[in-house]
């Protein structure tokens, strides 16, 4: 079975900090993703990578970087938080194409105070 | 741009058959995913369409018209655990960026 780990479950910080979300997939999958979750608004892309050291923006990827230095690992960077950055963050990966189904990770639940 | 449409909450009785719909317009199409996301947990994969028809699995089946930019989730002999939300996934013309709709909450009563 696929597994797709995030470094926390739930993630609270402050206005202005550096954060960093870890994601790891053992599949040796070629794409990762970085997703937001909100109410209302559903999965939204943040970035992609499809492989190492390449990475692509998704639908929002202001006030968000990524770092990709491993296959295995997909990093999302917050590099000063903020309060609209509250938000359950998804990490999925996938085999080469889009046609393959994407594997999620459990979730990070960040809250920015 | 991409536009997926589904309902947002449904409500159903256990042992029923329920029907989640979703429409979408997309700039290019090369299949679509239905999910299951039980709250609090990350979606986890149902179904994938691209051939028109209908594909059943077991008490899930999932239909797919591409000329009408439509497809529908089947769920039979609805169960308490069946309470999720129902997230509609479409893969546009470039393959990594599958766009997902809002989901669909639907709540299982006895």
């Amino acid at each position: 079975d696929v597994k797709v780990t995030q470094s926390s479950r739930y993630l609270v910080k402050r206005t202005g900090e550096k954060v960093f979300l870890e994601c790891v997939q053992d599949m040796d999958h070629e794409n990762m993703f970085w997703y937001r979750q909100d109410p209302g608004l559903g999965l939204r892309l943040i970035y992609f990578s499809y492989d190492v050291k390449m990475k692509e923006k998704g639908d929002i990827p202001e006030g968000y970087s990524v770092s990709r230095e491993k296959k295995e690992r997909f990093s999302l960077i917050l590099e000063s938080a903020s309060t609209n950055q509250t938000s359950m963050y998804l990490c999925a990966s996938m085999e080469a194409t889009g046609t393959d189904t994407q594997y999620f990770g459990p979730g990070t639940r960040l809250t920015v105070l | 741009g991409q536009n997926i449409d589904q309902p947002t909450e449904m409500t159903a009785t256990e042992g029923a058959i329920v029907q989640i719909n979703c429409t979408y317009q997309t700039s290019g199409f090369n299949g679509l995913f239905w999910y299951q996301q039980h709250a609090g947990e990350a979606p986890t994969f149902l179904s994938y369409n691209v051939l028109d028809g209908l594909e059943e699995k077991g008490r899930f089946s999932s239909f797919l018209s591409r000329s009408k930019g439509y497809s529908y989730l089947l769920l039979k002999e609805l169960q308490m655990k069946d309470s999720a939300s129902y997230l509609c996934a479409v893969v546009p013309g470039g393959y990594q960026k599958v766009t997902f709709g809002t989901g669909t909450k639907l709540q299982v009563i006895p």
